[in-house]
């Protein structure tokens, strides 16, 4: 069964560093989204993703984030000078259009675990 | 406001005993879908169950059925016969529109099967 996929699973960065997340999703899907749930804490939506162009963002996603589709597979997110506070669980996840331009399941992967010292 | 409550931040259950984990929600849209979430120990979110504002029977899933009270607000999800291994975290959540939007996660629910 296909399935969304993340690397690395963990990441240890110092403040000020930049990060790269990588996440390949399932190949025929069109939509694409980052999440983070810091830990105990509910998850939360960062940005969707559509047609090559950012289609939603939160306040969270502020001006230290950006995503990318550099190829036919991956999509990443990039914090440019991680704080302290972003440490937390980054999950990507991707979901089909199907006809009418209506889908209903997002699948996620499996997450990547960023702490930032 | 809360988009998604969930009320019990934790619940213990016996093994192979049904549980009821609560969800309501707040939207003003007439098309809207509602999600199970299972994360357990390993971190990762498992996708259990889906209902569509318009779909007229509720979910099921195996074990797992939504129970969909539109006229309340409420979406909970029901496990029958619990095993050990349905111990994790459980969050409701909701996607407004009828679009791929954003999906909304409730603080979710901590459920423990005890042996």
């Amino acid at each position: 069964e296909p399935e969304v996929t993340q690397t690395p699973s963990h990441q240890v960065t110092q403040m000020g560093q930049e990060v790269i997340l990588r996440c390949v999703p399932i190949s025929n899907h069109l939509y694409f989204y980052w999440y983070r749930q810091i830990l105990g804490q509910k998850v939360e939506f960062l940005v969707s993703f559509y047609n090559n162009e950012i289609s939603e963002k939160s306040e969270i996603f502020d001006d230290q984030f950006s995503v990318e589709r550099p190829d036919g597979s991956n999509f990443t997110l990039k914090i440019r000078s991680t704080k302290l506070e972003d440490s937390a669980m980054y999950f990507c996840a991707s979901s089909e259009a199907l006809l009418g331009g209506y889908s209903y399941e997002q699948y996620f992967g499996p997450g990547t675990r960023l702490t930032v010292t | 406001a809360q988009k998604i409550t969930q009320t019990q931040p934790g619940m213990f259950v016996q093994e192979k005993e049904a549980v009821t984990l609560d969800c309501t929600y707040d939207t003003s849209d007439q098309s809207y879908g509602l999600f199970w979430y299972k994360q357990p120990s390993s971190g990762e979110m498992i996708f259990l169950i889906y209902q569509g504002s318009y779909d007229e029977q509720n979910a099921t899933e195996g074990r797992y059925s939504l129970n969909f009270q539109k006229a309340r607000k409420s979406a909970n999800l029901v496990i029958s016969a619990s095993q050990l291994g349905d111990s994790a975290m459980y969050f409701c959540a909701m996607r407004e529109g009828n679009r791929d939007d954003k999906i909304i996660f409730g603080k979710g629910t901590r459920l423990h099967i005890l042996p």
